[in-house]
């Protein structure tokens, strides 16, 4: 069964930094691009970021507005995803959701409240 | 501002068929077929319903089809049951490697 835990959620000041994580168990996690998706309260979904496997080079892509501010790294020894966030807005306040695959999401982890406020 | 325009919501009695349409542009919708939809239930994460169109995944019921025509792709829901009472977001890939999402449509069985 895959499952997808994400970590590290919390409250932040605006301009801090917070790093979120994605432990991952039942899938070949090196095999897979990885995503990262959020939902701000009462908003929709928005794709924050994908990483591809280390196969396909590895490379990390971003939404424009996090792109800059945001980083996606992959531990593959330790089936861990990583999302790096720093220069945080208010806007940024939102469940984050790890997810496997890009284009089509298939499994999602139960996601991760970050609260941006002074 | 989403990339992909879906209504805000739309319903329909149990047992009835409903189709939630999600538009977008040829370079997104129109250029690709990797339109997915994901099912929400209030407090709960996304759930893959239909991916690369019209493909299901193991374990989705067949009441769930997904089309496309130009830039607009549709969602349908067959035979209406309680359960599917919930928000439907579409996505599509967008190139240059970006994805968008649909602003979401919150089903009702009336």
């Amino acid at each position: 069964e895959v499952q997808l835990v994400e970590s590290g959620g919390g409250l932040v000041k605006p301009g801090g930094s917070l790093r979120l994580s994605c432990a991952a168990s039942g899938f070949t996690f090196t095999n897979a691009w990885m995503s990262w998706v959020r939902q701000a309260p009462g908003k929709g979904l928005e794709w924050v970021g994908r990483i591809k496997n280390k196969a396909d080079g590895g490379t990390a892509d971003y939404a424009a507005p996090v792109k800059g501010r945001f980083t996606l790294s992959r531990d593959d020894s330790k089936n861990m995803l990583s999302l790096q966030m720093d220069s945080l807005r208010t806007e940024d306040t939102a469940v984050y959701y790890c997810a496997t695959g890009w284009a089509t999401m298939s499994n999602w982890g139960q996601g991760a409240l970050v609260t941006v406020s002074s | 501002q989403s990339a992909l325009t879906q209504p805000p919501s739309a319903s329909g009695s149990p047992g009835q068929s409903v189709t939630i349409s999600c538009t977008g542009t040829s370079s997104d919708i129109g250029g690709y077929n990797y339109v997915s939809w994901y099912q929400q239930h209030p407090g709960k994460a996304p759930k893959l319903m239909i991916y690369e169109v019209s493909k299901r995944p193991s374990g989705v019921p067949d009441r769930f089809s997904g089309s496309k025509s130009g830039n607009t792709a549709s969602l349908t829901v067959s035979g209406l049951q309680a359960e599917d009472e919930a928000d439907y977001y579409c996505s599509s890939y967008a190139g240059s490697n970006n994805l968008g999402f649909g602003g979401g449509t919150k089903l009702t069985v009336l």
